[in-house]
């Protein structure tokens, strides 16, 4: 079946430094991918999304790569601080059914 | 709009008790997806609906669950008869027509069965 593979699944970075995400992703017919991000006792809210039509898209500090041949797609944070110390989802869906698979997340910690 | 709504944020019960929780999306939003979060499992779909229909319920995980969406404004997530590994945030969520789009999120249920 559909499986989205993320890692890692925690990652400790300094204030300032970058951080980065990697998902994975098996069904070939994913063209929507969302990341979210969920604070701790929180909803998840979506930060960035890029569909398949795309290889790269950036918002302010945060950008998401996409390789389809591979079925990569990473999420890249610069300049961080505290406030990104929080549990961060990729998710990938299609245009056929809307089902959304989600990686397993990954917790950030930003330390000041 | 006041988002997606959820009801009740905090749920605790007895094991053998039916359960209930209640969703009501965004108006306009032709989507409708159940989710469970728990450490060890993440976050689960469990099923999700489009025009109050159910599409795809393969995640839910046995017979002691079951949704509804009686109208475009109003799910249900029931579980009957409830059990310890049934503890979980249970998480509603809604979404646009044309998409796939992004997915708007309630607050959760958080579900205590002791």
């Amino acid at each position: 079946g559909e499986n989205v593979e993320q890692h890692p699944s925690t990652l400790s970075v300094q204030e300032g430094d970058s951080a980065v995400i990697k998902c994975t992703y098996s069904d070939s017919a994913s063209n929507y991918f969302p990341w979210y991000k969920q604070e701790l006792g929180k909803r998840p809210q979506l930060i960035i999304d890029i569909r398949s039509n795309v290889g790269e898209k950036k918002d302010q500090r945060i950008a998401v790569t996409l390789n389809k041949t591979a079925k990569h797609f990473s999420l890249h944070i610069t300049e961080t601080q505290p406030e990104d110390s929080a549990v961060y989802f990729c998710a990938a869906s299609s245009t056929g059914g809307f089902k959304t698979i989600f990686g397993a997340g990954t917790r950030l910690f930003v330390k000041a | 709009d006041a988002g997606v709504i959820q009801s009740p944020r905090h749920e605790v019960t007895e094991m053998g008790q039916e359960v209930t929780l209640r969703c009501k999306p965004i108006s306009g939003h032709d989507y409708l997806f159940w989710y469970r979060q728990t450490m060890m499992r993440g976050l689960e779909l469990l099923i999700y609906f489009n025009n109050n229909v159910p599409i795809d319920d393969s995640g839910m995980p046995e017979d002691r669950f079951s949704a509804k969406m009686p109208n475009a404004s109003f799910s249900t997530l029931k579980i009957q008869p409830s059990e310890p590994r049934d503890s979980a945030v249970y998480f509603c969520a809604s979404s646009p027509v044309g998409g796939p789009y992004e997915q708007y999120f309630g607050p959760g249920t958080r579900l205590t069965v002791t």
